[in-house]
């Protein structure tokens, strides 16, 4: 089954800093790809997620890369703020229409 | 659509106990997933069902979880004894496409077994 490997654990940025989170996946035929965003207490929320026909998707301060020879995709924040803040979990689906299977989290603080 | 819907917001029960966690899915969706989610552990996946059927419950940790779907609005996680280990939030999400759709959250469960 897929495999998700997410680093760093935890990431303190400076505000105004950029932050970038990887993830790694393992199965070749896996297509979608979403990132997560969820704050103390609260639900996870999607933020962005890309499928395999296209290499960059943006949307304001975040972006997502992916890299299907590499296998890998990440997330990037530009200008941190305090309320980006939170855990960020990337995911994969195990193979077509199989559930996600979610990256351990990446704590992310951002220091004003 | 008001999301997904989980009750109750918190639990807590004494060890042997035992608990009901229910949810409601956003309507038209066709996949429920059921998830614990523990500092340890992360987010893990417990059953998920499709059109109100279990695909999959190998992530169920023991004969004492068991989840129903009798209707297309409605999911219940029971476990029966409750033990101070089960302690964690729960979350229930629904989606279009098992892993091809965004999958939406409910406000989850925290529940604490004394």
């Amino acid at each position: 089954g897929e495999n998700v490997e997410q680093h760093p654990s935890t990431l303190s940025v400076q505000e105004g800093d950029s932050a970038v989170i990887k993830c790694t996946y393992s199965d070749s035929a896996s297509n979608y790809f979403p990132w997560y965003k969820q704050e103390l207490g609260k639900r996870p929320q999607l933020i962005i997620d890309i499928r395999s026909n296209v290499g960059e998707k943006k949307d304001q301060r975040i972006a997502v890369t992916l890299n299907k020879t590499a296998k890998h995709f990440s997330l990037h924040i530009t200008e941190t703020q305090p309320e980006d803040s939170a855990v960020y979990f990337c995911a994969a689906p195990n193979s077509g229409n199989t559930p996600l299977v979610f990256g351990k989290g990446t704590r992310l603080s951002v220091i004003a | 659509d008001a999301g997904v819907i989980q009750s109750p917001r918190h639990e807590v029960t004494e060890m042997g106990q035992e608990v009901t966690l229910r949810c409601k899915p956003i309507s038209g969706h066709d996949y429920l997933f059921w998830y614990r989610q523990t500092m340890m552990r992360g987010l893990e996946l417990l059953i998920y069902f499709n059109n109100n059927v279990p695909i999959d419950d190998s992530g169920m940790p023991e004969d004492r979880f068991s989840a129903k779907m009798p209707n297309a609005s409605f999911s219940t996680l029971k476990i029966q004894p409750s033990e101070p280990r089960d302690s964690a939030v729960y979350f229930c999400a629904s989606s279009l496409q098992a892993g091809r759709n965004i999958q939406y959250f409910g406000a989850g469960t925290r529940l604490s077994v004394l």
